[in-house]
């Protein structure tokens, strides 16, 4: 039972539109998220989080937007850039008694010239 | 060069084998982890360690072990390789608990014939 679910395994989008990439979680103890990228050959380097007691956070091109009442997340990349084309993993964790971080099957977004 | 490496960057090994898969960081950070990533599942934590000596299970601990002798290294064993361990293993550290940013190794990608 997947309590992280990246429900678009694979997005394209133009060069300098924006990039949206959907996360949505079960466990109503998560309470902190991060967004995570990886090139191929590589690994997952930290892109952007959020705590629960924002709903939004915003760093240069990347914004994560957080819906508690919907149990989702989102992460807008504007303008977007050939360079963004990369798996993004969402995770989550419940900082007060786990220390493991859940991550979802990730999304392929593409960013097309 | 300071960072997090692991080795081998791809192994082969058949159905029975002993296989241990090396991780080494150079930060001193306190914790580290071991994931598996497999199409559909993202990433899925194996094991963990919170401090030289200290280990836990994860999601999917069934045929690995772990050990963390010393700060910088914690290998990860498959003491009797099985074909459903074919996967890409990826090391990560951080400084503290989970909400810290993790930095991951480039990862081993293990094939079992």
């Amino acid at each position: 039972d997947q309590q992280v679910k990246q429900n678009s395994p694979s997005l394209s989008v133009q060069e300098g539109r924006i990039s949206i990439l959907n996360c949505d979680y079960t466990n109503s103890m998560f309470d902190y998220f991060l967004w995570y990228k990886k090139y191929p050959a590589e690994g997952p380097t930290f892109l952007i989080s959020i705590s629960s007691i924002k709903d939004k956070n915003e760093d240069g091109r990347f914004t994560v937007f957080l819906n508690k009442s919907a149990k989702h997340l989102s992460l807008h990349i504007v303008p977007s850039q050939p360079g963004d084309s990369a798996v993004y993993f969402c995770a989550a964790v419940d900082s007060g008694s786990a220390r493991q971080l859940t991550f979802g099957s990730g999304t392929q977004l593409t960013v097309l010239p | 060069d300071a960072g997090i490496t692991q080795s081998p960057r791809y192994k082969i090994t058949e159905t029975g084998r002993q296989v241990t898969l090396m991780c080494h960081q150079t930060w001193s950070h306190s914790y580290m982890f071991w994931y598996r990533q497999d199409l559909g599942h993202g990433l899925r934590l194996i094991y963990y360690s919170a401090a030289a000596d200290i280990t836990d299970k994860g999601e999917v601990p069934d045929g690995y072990v772990v050990s963390r002798s010393k700060t910088e290294n914690f290998p990860l064993t498959l003491e009797s390789a099985t074909r459903s361990q074919t996967s890409v293993y990826f090391c990560a550290s951080s400084e503290s608990e989970s909400t810290d940013t993790q930095y991951f190794g480039p990862g081993t990608r293990l094939t079992v014939l």
